[in-house]
């Protein structure tokens, strides 16, 4: 099955804790992403890696980053969690960069108690 | 850097009727425009999409308009059925491919039997 997936589903934690999403995809695609999607549905881009290069929204804070063993994998780490953190990450990717559509996985449900 | 905004935050229409969604971008540069349908707990589905060089482009029910001297761009549902149902997201490119593309808020669009 070629699709993006996303582990885990879902992840209860508490303030200050450390937290890693993982995201695959087998599609063949050179361009990943990372979206967090807040409780109103609004997407904000946070990440994105094209052809080994990292694009930072600015916007993001630096407690969170992104990591990629090779261009089928680009994880999430949150060092420091906080409650506004509270959302679902979904993670996507595309062939040919950013003038293609996107595949995205599941999402991942981050709850911070 | 870019800006989408979706002018439909709910939509309601019977079956069978038609449904529109409109968004508009700040980008005169930007030429890459597809649309995502997300149903509930899954992640977005590309739906259609349109490039800059074409102002109008068909895929079974789904048209898609391009109006660039507006920068304004549409979504047109024919023949509406219940699945449709469902939060659509638009999102458009900027031309610096350094950037990944940005979406608007959503249109949550309700198809009644």
């Amino acid at each position: 099955e070629t699709a993006v997936f996303q582990t885990p589903n879902y992840h209860v934690t508490q303030v200050g804790n450390e937290v890693s999403f993982n995201c695959k995809q087998t599609l063949g695609h050179d361009t990943m992403y990372w979206y967090k999607q807040d409780s109103k549905k609004l997407l904000k881009i946070m990440f994105s890696y094209n052809n080994k290069q990292l694009i930072v929204n600015e916007t993001v804070p630096r407690r969170f980053s992104p990591q990629s063993s090779d261009k089928a994998h680009l994880n999430l780490r949150i060092k420091s969690v906080e409650p506004e953190d509270s959302a679902v990450y979904l993670c996507a990717s595309s062939l040919g960069g950013y003038y293609a559509e996107q595949f995205f996985g599941p999402g991942t449900r981050l709850t911070v108690l | 850097g870019e800006k989408v905004e979706q002018h439909e935050s709910t939509l309601s229409v019977r079956e069978g009727d038609s449904a529109v969604i409109n968004c508009t971008y700040t980008d005169t540069a930007s030429s890459y425009f597809p649309w995502y349908k997300q149903e509930a707990g899954k992640g977005l589905h590309f739906v259609i999409d349109i490039r800059s060089n074409v102002d109008r482009k068909q895929s079974q029910r789904l048209i898609v308009l391009l109006d660039k001297k507006a920068k304004r761009f549409s979504l047109h549902i024919t023949a509406t059925q219940p699945e449709d149902s469902a939060i659509y997201f638009c999102a458009a490119s900027p031309s610096n491919n350094n950037n990944a593309p940005r979406f608007g808020a959503g249109t949550k669009l309700t198809v009644k039997p």
